[in-house]
């Protein structure tokens, strides 16, 4: 069965990176594009970036674009995602999800379990 | 970027209520609309794909509608699992973007 494994919980102090990773399993890792979505109180659900894990090719939402990268290792089925310069706005559940279709990324049929992230100093 | 917006931001019916949520968006993105479950402590779950799909195991309860920036997600009668909160997303343009959510409550 398919399944998006992620790393667990983190603290961090403002102006420091974090790097959450998503492990995939029950699938062939790389038909199918992963995407990052974040949860927060205030903003709700915001989508961050996807990576097409065949080609290694990503897309970042402008908001993210300058401290986000997105990156995957196929030779472990697992994707990555590094935030820098965090800020207590950055505090929030992050997730992995799949793209249901080939090729195609914008359907999320299966997520990852969260990882929460705090900033605090 | 394409803003959705949700109504109502909460709602509360009882069981066996037939329940609509509307979701429109800030400019025409045909279909291309997503409705998703979330519980307590879960992820979200995908319950509909191009705005009127079902996803495969989700109760034919759920029917999704619309196209071009008007959207809704009904359930025919509502069931205590099906407390929750509900969130419409485009995947018309990028960067995809998710509404505020409706908060599912039972009377």
């Amino acid at each position: 069965q398919v399944q998006l494994v992620q790393s667990g919980a983190e603290v961090k102090k403002p102006g420091a990176s974090v790097k959450v990773s998503c492990k995939a399993s029950g699938y062939a890792f790389t038909d199918k594009y992963l995407n990052w979505v974040r949860q927060t109180p205030g903003q709700g659900l915001q989508w961050m970036g996807r990576i097409n894990p065949d080609t290694g090719d990503t897309y970042y939402a402008q908001e993210f674009q300058d401290r986000l990268t997105l990156t995957r290792d196929t030779s472990i089925t697992t994707a990555y995602m590094d935030l820098s310069g965090l800020t207590s706005d950055d505090t929030a559940i992050y997730y992995c999800a799949r793209g249901k279709f080939e090729w195609f990324s914008g359907n999320f049929d299966f997520w990852g379990q969260g990882t929460l992230v705090t900033v605090s100093s | 970027d394409i803003q959705m917006t949700q109504s109502p931001s909460s709602l509360s019916a009882s069981v066996g209520d037939r329940v609509t949520i509307t979701c429109q968006a800030s400019q025409d993105i045909n279909k291309f609309l997503n409705w998703y479950q979330q519980k307590p402590g879960k992820p979200p779950k995908l319950l509909i794909y191009d705005a009127s799909n079902l996803e495969t195991g989700v109760p034919s309860r759920f029917s999704g509608s619309g196209s071009g920036t008007d959207f809704t997600v009904t359930i025919s009668s509502l069931q205590p699992e099906d407390i929750a909160t509900y969130y419409c997303q485009q995947y018309d343009n990028l960067p995809y973007t998710f509404g505020q959510g409706t908060k599912l409550e039972i009377k």
